[in-house]
């Protein structure tokens, strides 16, 4: 079975540019979240989707951030315009709507704004 | 709010010496708790988790954990490193009802020397 999967690996931008990030859940999980790691610090949360709908996005820095999850499979989340504290790498997790099953993460997007 | 602390940011311990790394957590209720893992170029895969039962957990890789009530702890534990153990760790805290954001410690490195 394929795990979470992120798209691109690595990105550089400038600042003021918008770049968008895609993340592929395992297939059936209907739960899919974002988080972010800023250098240095904690691995943050910011958003819950449950299938297309957005269950949580308490942890979304500001109204630069866009997270979509047209069908409730894959999920995107834009930046536009990035600014340089945007820098980090972004986290997708998917888990079952089971209770307490185990959010598995992909290998993240390093985002670079210079 | 819920909140976790990983007082060590960098560990350097021998090969084959044992290793125990630090979690302390806040959280008004019992927990479910989570180590996960980011190796080199890798994303976050999971070590081991808690949500009852049994307070000593074991995961892959041999390493285990014990579940502290009284002390708001769960300790990372393996009896003897390999190198390839050297690794990012990061201990997580989810809210019993499942299906929520996990909350992060700000991981410890782990360094192994010959």
């Amino acid at each position: 079975e394929a795990g979470v999967t992120q798209f691109p690996s690595h990105s550089v931008i400038e600042k003021g540019q918008t770049v968008t990030l895609r993340c592929d859940p395992i297939s059936g999980h209907d739960n899919l979240y974002w988080y972010r790691r800023v250098m240095g610090k904690e691995i943050k949360f910011l958003l819950h989707f449950v299938k297309e709908s957005k269950q949580d996005e308490s942890g979304m820095p500001n109204n630069r951030f866009l997270a979509e999850r047209t069908g409730g499979t894959y999920s995107t989340l834009k930046v536009q315009p990035a600014e340089l504290e945007d820098s980090g790498v972004y986290f997708c997790a998917s888990s079952p709507l089971l209770a307490g099953d185990t959010q598995y993460f992909g290998p993240g997007t390093r985002l670079t704004v210079l | 709010a819920q909140s976790v602390t990983q007082p060590d940011i960098h560990i350097t311990v021998s090969e084959g010496a044992s290793l125990e790394l630090r979690c302390n957590y806040s959280y008004g209720a019992t927990p479910y708790l989570f180590w996960y893992v980011q190796s080199p170029g890798q994303g976050l895969q999971l070590l081991l988790k808690y949500f009852s039962g049994d307070t000593l957990v074991q995961g892959i890789k041999g390493f285990e954990a014990e579940f502290k009530r009284s002390q708001s702890s769960f300790n990372l534990r393996k009896p003897s490193v390999h190198w390839s153990d050297a690794a990012e760790y990061f201990c997580a805290v989810g809210a019993t009802s499942g299906n929520e954001k996990l909350t992060f410690g700000t991981g410890t490195r782990l360094t192994i020397i010959p």
